[in-house]
């Protein structure tokens, strides 16, 4: 069936880099997204990937994707405080059109 | 608009009343997707439409979910006869279409709490 893993939380040093790792269950996943939700707001989008990458660098931002393993991250470099918040992995599946399947989510806390 | 707009952002209502939620998607964009998040259940898809298509109701969870979209623009979900379990966030989202890859841009939310 269609799922999407991820670690719930991560804990790391302002200044350090994280990340943020999934794994999802459809090998033939056409898009994979990363989405940022801080408490009280809905889902930014923050960097998608066509299958057919294997990475995709933006600003602070590179997200890594093996089809091999169907394994996602996403690094943050320099993490800044205003980076805490629930990052959620999604894939829309071979099988549909349009509806995204939700990781858990992963809460990164960023200590000063 | 600029962005995805909802309303209420808030309601709290008593089991058993009906309630309404609004979505205004991103101007253009053909296509508009109900999510429900909820700490039990985590993100799930409700209904999507797209253009003048049948709608996609596969992940209403009972009879008491419906949707509409009018003139290809706004929607409402309306849940009937309310329970405590349907308290939540109840997101919208919308994109230009539902093909290619199109990303979902979402609004803030309506919370929802039945007391």
């Amino acid at each position: 069936g269609e799922d999407v893993e991820q670690s719930l939380f991560l804990s790391v040093r302002e200044g350090d880099s994280s990340v943020i790792n999934c794994t999802y269950t459809d090998s033939s996943s056409t898009y994979l997204y990363w989405y940022k939700q801080e408490p009280g707001a809905g889902l930014q989008l923050l960097t998608y990937i066509f299958s057919n990458m294997d990475m995709k660098q933006d600003q602070r931002l590179t997200v890594l994707l093996n089809k091999k393993d169907k394994h996602l991250s996403l690094r943050i470099a320099d993490t800044q405080t205003g980076d805490s918040a629930i990052y959620f992995c999604a894939e829309i599946p071979s099988s549909n059109t349009g509806k995204l399947i939700f990781g858990q989510g992963t809460t990164l806390q960023v200590k000063p | 608009g600029a962005g995805v707009s909802q309303s209420p952002s808030n309601k709290v209502t008593e089991k058993g009343k009906d309630v309404e939620l609004r979505c205004d998607p991103i101007s253009g964009h053909t296509a508009l997707y109900w999510y429900r998040q909820s700490l039990g259940q985590g993100l799930e898809f409700l209904i999507y439409f797209q253009g003048n298509s049948a709608p996609d109701k596969s992940g209403l969870p009972s009879d008491r979910f419906s949707a509409e979209r009018t003139g290809g623009s706004v929607s409402t979900l309306t849940i009937q006869r309310t329970q405590q379990e349907d308290s939540a966030v109840y997101l919208c989202a919308s994109s230009r279409n539902s093909q290619g890859g199109q990303p979902q841009h979402f609004g803030d939310g309506t919370r929802l709490s039945i007391l």
